[in-house]
């Protein structure tokens, strides 16, 4: 079965500074891999996909993640956070069309919290 | 990306009592999802909806306990019944994209009393 790891419960940033955050997984083909963002008392937000190809996807909101097969991992990363960063993160996978599935129901990690310091 | 409508938006129930959440898409998708995400933990998938068949359902969560309908393109109802206090969650709705990333509705945040 797959699942997702995010090792990082809380992370706290300052504010200005670079961000990663770490997500592996664990898919018997390569998956279809999300992050999603999850601010309080809102929905969750897509920021990034990655589906095959360039292994460095970009995302909305200034985030960016790699993709590395050998290690299967999908970090998060961006260069400078804001204070309005501060959120629930996701890392999820999906049964892509190259293990045969459909449009099935993703796998999520637990998630992290982003806490932005002045 | 689709435009997903939950209503309600947050309620408290009682316990013993059901309460039917409903999830309105802006357009045509052919598979929903719906999701359970309890308090301070990780989504997790109860059941998957694909209109004119029964929902298919995770381990863990029953169709008595979670029935679910789709009576159109546009629409599902998820029914949480005979309510705990760990029924307390935030349920949420999805529609898979094109290309199989999904989008997500702004939640349920149930509370049984």
């Amino acid at each position: 079965a797959q699942s997702v790891t995010q090792p990082d419960i809380h992370i706290t940033v300052s504010e200005g500074a670079s961000l990663e955050l770490r997500c592996n997984y664990s898919y018997g083909a390569t998956p279809y891999l999300f992050w999603y963002v999850q601010s309080p008392g809102q929905g969750l937000q897509l920021l990034l996909k990655y589906f095959s190809g360039d292994t460095l996807v970009q995302g909305i909101k200034g985030f960016e993640a790699e993709f590395k097969r050998s290690q299967s991992s999908f970090n998060l990363r961006k260069p400078s956070v804001h204070w309005s960063d501060a959120a629930e993160y996701f890392c999820a996978v999906g049964p892509s069309m190259y293990s045969g599935g459909g449009a099935d129901g993703l796998t999520f990690g637990k998630g992290t919290h982003l806490i932005i310091q002045p | 990306s689709a435009v997903i409508s939950q209503k309600p938006s947050r309620d408290i129930c009682q316990r013993g009592t059901s309460l039917t959440i409903q999830c309105q898409v802006d357009s045509q998708v052919t598979m929903m999802f719906w999701y359970r995400q309890q308090p301070g933990q990780s989504l997790t998938l109860i059941a998957t909806a694909n209109q004119g068949s029964e929902a298919t359902y995770e381990s863990g969560f029953v169709i008595d306990k979670f029935p679910i309908s789709r009576p159109n393109l546009t629409f599902s109802t998820l029914t949480v019944s005979n309510m705990s206090p760990e029924d307390s969650s935030i349920y949420l709705c999805s529609v898979a994209g094109d290309s199989y990333e999904q989008y997500f509705g702004p939640g349920t945040r149930l509370t049984v009393t």
